[in-house]
Order: structure tokens, then C-alpha cells, then sequence
């Protein structure tokens, strides 16, 4: 199946500081991304979506200010979290969607955990 | 609402015992997807597979089987023998509007004790 990379695959940042997570589809052209956030021993809840050459569309509950996202190529998508806080801590998974195949697959990438201290 | 249950938090066996893991799932669209993915200690998402609204079909791979029941819209997981390795939180997703939206149950964390 297509591959999904996330770099950095773990991260440690000072509260205020900003921290930047990249998501890369390595084998096909994604136009759409998603982020989404785990808490521990939580499920994964959807952030937004990300798409190519236009602005992410957040879900409620997620502000965008402190949750840039930028999806300036096909292959990439970037989530700067601004000003992190403790509470931002979480594991990040994004995932790309494979518009080559009729069945519209999603591949998730291997996550990123962010702490926050 | 498009929405995914497992009912069961947490379910602790021992080696080589048989598990169900139960989803059931909410959806208006004809046309959806539903996933079992297995999620190990490191976090990556583990996919184990996908079934269409369209298949019914019971399918069985390896130890693992899955049971899916559109009159009870339901899509359980039967892990047969089970081993230590099998431990993990393993999710049951929904897929639909045309591929542009996934939604997670919560989850059940599965421990195979020795």
C-alpha cells in the first residue's frame, strides 16, 4: 500500500515555543490531508482537513490560530502548533487521501508525539 | 449521525482463548467503508482491513476473522488463539461521504496474558 511519513516522529518542546509536524504522501499526489490528535487512551478525534492550495477547514473545537496548517505541495501538508502548552500534549497522526484509486483510500502516517514541559 | 460504538473498553484473556471484539455503527450513507485497525504500543496505526457496504461476506485471514451484519449494522472482530503478540488497542472505523470522512470508535484495549 502507499506510504505515509511523519517527521519528526516524536518531539519535545518548551511551553510558548512553536512546533512544526510534517506529513508526506511518498508514492501519490494527495490534494487532501487530515490531521488528527490522540489523547492518551483516547481514540483519534479529526483536527481538520487540509487541503492542496487552499485554506484547512478545522473542526469545531480546534482553533486554527495555534493550529497552522499549511498544504503547500501535492505531497505535503505541515501543523505548527503555536505557543504550545502542556495541554497540547498529544499524539498527532495525519493521513492522506489517494484520489488515484476509485475507492479513495486514506493512508495514515506513523504519528507524531509532541510533549510539552 | 455517523457514528462508531465498542462497547467493550477493555478485555483482558489468557493465551490461546478466542476474543470477539464488537463494533456497531451508524450511518445515513448507502455507500460506506468500515476498517478494523490495530494500534501496538509505539502508536502506528496497524491496518487489519476494509469491508464495503456492498460485501457482507465473512472473511478470514489467518487467526483473525471478521463478522459483518448490515440488519444489525454490525462489523465484529473474532481473534482465534489468541497470543501475547495480539495485545493492542484495536479500532473499528467508519469511512463514507465518499471517502472524505472517517470517524474512530473509541477503542478496546485488548491484553493477552501468558
Amino acid at each position: 500500500g502507499a506510504v505515509v511519513s511523519q517527521h519528526p516522529s516524536w518531539v519535545i518542546c518548551k511551553s510558548g515555543t512553536s512546533v512544526k509536524i510534517e506529513c508526506r504522501s511518498l508514492d501519490f499526489q494527495a490534494t487532501t490531508m487530515f490531521w488528527y490528535r490522540q489523547f492518551p487512551k483516547q481514540s483519534l478525534m479529526l483536527m481538520a482537513t487540509s487541503n492542496e492550495g487552499s485554506k484547512a477547514t478545522y473542526e469545531q473545537g480546534v482553533e486554527k490560530d495555534k493550529f497552522l496548517i499549511n498544504h503547500a505541495s501535492l505531497t505535503l501538508s505541515t501543523l505548527t502548533v503555536t505557543s504550545a502548552h502542556p495541554e497540547d500534549s498529544s499524539f498527532y497522526i495525519c493521513s492522506a487521501l489517494d484520489t488515484t484509486h476509485i475507492t479513495y483510500e486514506q493512508y495514515f502516517g506513523p504519528g507524531t508525539r509532541l510533549t510539552v514541559t | 449521525a455517523q457514528k462508531v460504538t465498542q462497547a467493550q473498553t477493555e478485555i483482558s484473556v489468557v493465551e490461546k482463548e478466542d476474543v470477539t471484539l464488537d463494533c456497531v455503527y451508524e450511518t445515513r450513507d448507502t455507500t460506506y467503508y468500515l476498517f478494523w485497525y490495530k494500534q501496538p504500543p509505539s502508536g502506528e496505526l496497524v491496518f487489519l482491513i476494509r469491508r464495503n457496504s456492498f460485501d457482507e461476506q465473512n472473511e478470514i485471514s489467518g487467526r483473525y476473522s471478521w463478522n459483518f451484519q448490515k440488519s444489525t449494522s454490525s462489523f465484529n472482530f473474532t481473534i482465534t488463539a489468541s497470543q501475547v503478540v495480539d495485545s493492542a488497542v484495536y479500532f473499528c472505523a467508519l469511512r463514507y461521504n465518499y471517502g472524505q470522512n472517517f470517524v474512530f470508535g473509541p477503542g478496546t484495549r485488548l491484553s493477552v496474558l501468558p
